[in-house]
């Protein structure tokens, strides 16, 4: 079946400017997260939803992050007054539940471009 | 706070040699641990966790608490193995993964 569908791939904006990306998970699959990669590093944790609620923001940097998956489906994470320095990619990915017996999927990534 | 660690950014070794990726990690409980990996121009998934016990293309990975490392092994490199390398620890509870910066393997023929 499909994947964790990403859009878009690739999303250059000015800094300043607001973006969204969003995230289709696997179908029934009730967690879903989001994290950051930037050049050199690993992903780093930055939300993670379980059904339609947040249950671990806290890897959001600030308050100009934000995300939502209001009917327990698709996620948008959203960035305000966007900075050079959340340049990165950012991925998303999906599990059947939050234990560990339950691996992660991921998509392909957004790559976000703060020029 | 959990905290993963991999200690060399890049390794390479050439065919049929014998290949293993550091991991060490930080957490004052039981850990649950894994290998994701990377292929070029592919998404990130799952190698192989330590619960499993289990060998996946030729590579295994031992939990050792008391050294609190989970290194990757694998007695004969393939070409096809070259890819990065991530180590990531889940803590108990419904928490997230913690990853390390990543180890690319690079096989030489």
């Amino acid at each position: 079946g499909a994947g964790v569908s990403q859009t878009p791939s690739n999303k250059v904006t000015e800094k300043g400017k607001y973006v969204e990306l969003r995230c289709d998970p696997i179908s029934g699959h009730t967690a879903l997260y989001w994290y950051r990669q930037s050049l050199g590093q690993g992903p780093e944790f930055l939300i993670y939803f379980q059904g339609t609620g947040a249950a671990d923001d806290s890897g959001l940097p600030n308050d100009r992050f934000f995300a939502v998956r209001p009917e327990g489906s698709v996620s948008t994470l959203k960035i305000q007054r966007t900075e050079r320095g959340d340049s990165a990619v950012y991925l998303c990915a999906s599990s059947l539940g939050p234990g560990g017996d339950s691996p992660l999927h991921f998509g392909n990534g957004t790559r976000l471009t703060v020029t | 706070a959990q905290r993963v660690t991999q200690p060399e950014k890049l390794l390479s070794v050439f065919k049929g040699a014998p290949v293993e990726l550091k991991c060490n990690y930080s957490y004052s409980g039981s850990p649950e641990l894994f290998w994701y990996v990377q292929y070029s121009r592919q998404r990130l998934q799952l190698l192989l966790r330590h619960i499993s016990r289990e060998s996946i293309k030729g590579f295994t990975a031992d939990l050792n608490k008391g050294e609190t490392s989970f290194h990757l092994k694998k007695p004969f490199a393939q070409e096809e193995d070259s890819a990065m390398y991530y180590c990531a620890l889940k803590a108990i509870g419904n928490t997230p993964l913690v990853f390390g910066k990543g180890t690319r393997l690079s096989v030489i023929a």
